[in-house]
């Protein structure tokens, strides 16, 4: 079965330089949540889209802004980066508002040196 | 305090035996209730969901919710090494939809 495809995989920046991460859900998802696992850490939630609009909001920092497009693809866009923001970045989609059925992808590892 | 919490571990069993793994929550708001495994540098894997009190069961996992208690449980019956992985919580209620997650139990089963 088809599964969240996420881009890049590994994505190395320097401080202060701008970063953009993709997601594609799963085909017919139209919600994506976005979260942010640093080491050791548990996912936390930063933004959600369902049909294109933003659902809901978390922890994201001004410096990160994020849209869903019409083919319900995502990106989370960070400008302006930092140590702090390395992290394991994981993209999950569902078939509508489901919290209990949020499929991850495999994430997007982000080192800022 | 965290709305949710969950022994980081490490646990480390025996195959065959029986594991259990365990989160307490403080958000009453909680509904829907579920438990994720994930392998190193993976994304989290949905193993199972509850919604609001009760049991479920699938194969040799069972996973049990207590509201009363703001306790929920998963059992791993005859657990594998290939069950070696960190086992996460996750839950969401109220007027929203984002998982509260807890830290990750990392689990080992020894051959």
């Amino acid at each position: 079965a088809a599964g969240v495809i996420q881009s890049p995989r590994h994505l190395i920046k320097e401080k202060r330089e701008t970063a953009t991460l993709k997601c594609y859900p799963i085909p017919r998802h139209d919600t994506v949540y976005w979260y942010q696992q640093g080491p050791g850490q548990d996912p936390q939630f930063l933004i959600s889209f369902y049909e294109k609009m933003q659902s809901d909001k978390g922890s994201i920092p001004d410096r990160f802004s994020a849209q869903q497009f019409s083919d319900y693809h995502s990106e989370l866009n960070m400008s302006s980066l930092e140590l702090g923001d390395s992290a394991l970045y994981f993209c999950a989609s569902s078939r509508g508002v489901a919290p209990n059925e949020q499929y991850f992808g495999p994430g997007t590892r982000l080192t800022v040196t | 305090q965290k709305e949710v919490e969950q022994d980081p571990g490490p646990l480390s069993v025996p195959e065959g035996a029986i594991v259990s793994l365990n989160c307490t929550y403080s958000n009453s708001a909680f509904q829907y209730f579920m438990w994720y495994r994930q392998y190193s540098r993976k994304g989290p894997e949905l193993l199972m969901y509850t919604y609001s009190s009760g049991n479920k069961e699938d194969g040799r996992f069972t996973a049990q919710v207590d509201k009363s208690s703001k306790y929920i449980s998963l059992f791993i019956r005859d657990s594998q090494p290939s069950d070696s992985a960190t086992y996460l919580c996750a839950m969401s209620g109220g007027s929203n939809y984002k998982l509260t997650f807890g830290k990750g139990t990392l689990l080992t089963v020894n051959p």
